[in-house]
């Protein structure tokens, strides 16, 4: 069975920075495509970002890029999102997913002094 | 960014009635592969996204056939045959063809 579970999520300041952790588990990770997916409190989705199977391509949408990373340890299965310079309004509920397929559960990122 | 366009944003249906919920897309999603990468997603209340339909028309395993997918160039619709109870939530359509994905806004279908 896939498994996609999220941790690394909490209350930050502005300005500050998190590093989200995606245990994947029930696939060879090492296959797929990876996926960033966040939902802000009472909205839409919005496509973060995507990694390939062996890192070397990534993809940011724009509300993201220079300020989040995303990076996946195949030996690890794991994926993983460094977001810096946060802003009030990165604060959101942030999936990690197997380019749509599967989904985590999703973990709470809150910005704010 | 393509802009997806959804309609209704809210669908009230009894049960056991048919509903059917259109995505527009601003350009085409024809892939240079030739496929169309529009995908529709459940998200229930509470819960995770889940993918119902890919590329179009392909109902993902344990989807029930309840649920359908069609459309072509920038035109899709997902239709559900016959509402149940569970099917309550808001529904969003996905382009995958271009970078950003994006997503349409949503359709919350609740039961009448």
């Amino acid at each position: 069975e896939v498994q996609l579970v999220e941790s690394g999520g909490g209350l930050v300041q502005p300005g500050g920075s998190l590093r989200l952790s995606c245990a994947a588990s029930g696939f060879t990770f090492s296959f797929y495509w990876m996926s960033w997916v966040r939902q802000a409190p009472g909205k839409g989705l919005e496509w973060l970002a995507n990694i390939k199977e062996d890192g070397s391509e990534k993809y940011y949408v724009d509300s993201v890029r220079g300020r989040f990373t995303i990076s996946r340890d195949n030996g690890k299965n794991s994926l993983y999102l460094q977001m810096n310079n946060l802003r009030a309004e990165d604060s959101a509920v942030y999936y990690c997913s197997r380019d749509g397929a599967y989904w985590g559960q999703g973990a709470l990122v809150t910005v704010s002094s | 960014d393509v802009v997806m366009t959804q309609s209704p944003l809210s669908l009230p249906v009894a049960l056991g009635q048919p509903a059917s919920i259109s995505c527009r897309s601003s350009q085409s999603l024809v892939y240079s592969d030739g496929y169309i990468y529009l995908n529709w997603f459940q998200q229930r209340p509470g819960q995770s996204p889940r993918r119902l339909i890919y590329k179009v028309s392909n109902r993902d395993s344990g989807v029930p056939d309840r649920f359908s997918g069609s459309g072509s160039g920038t035109d899709f619709t997902l239709k559900i045959s016959r509402v149940e109870a569970e099917d309550v939530g808001v529904y969003y359509c996905m382009q995958g063809t271009h970078w950003p994905k994006t997503f349409g806004q949503g359709t919350k279908v609740e039961i009448k």
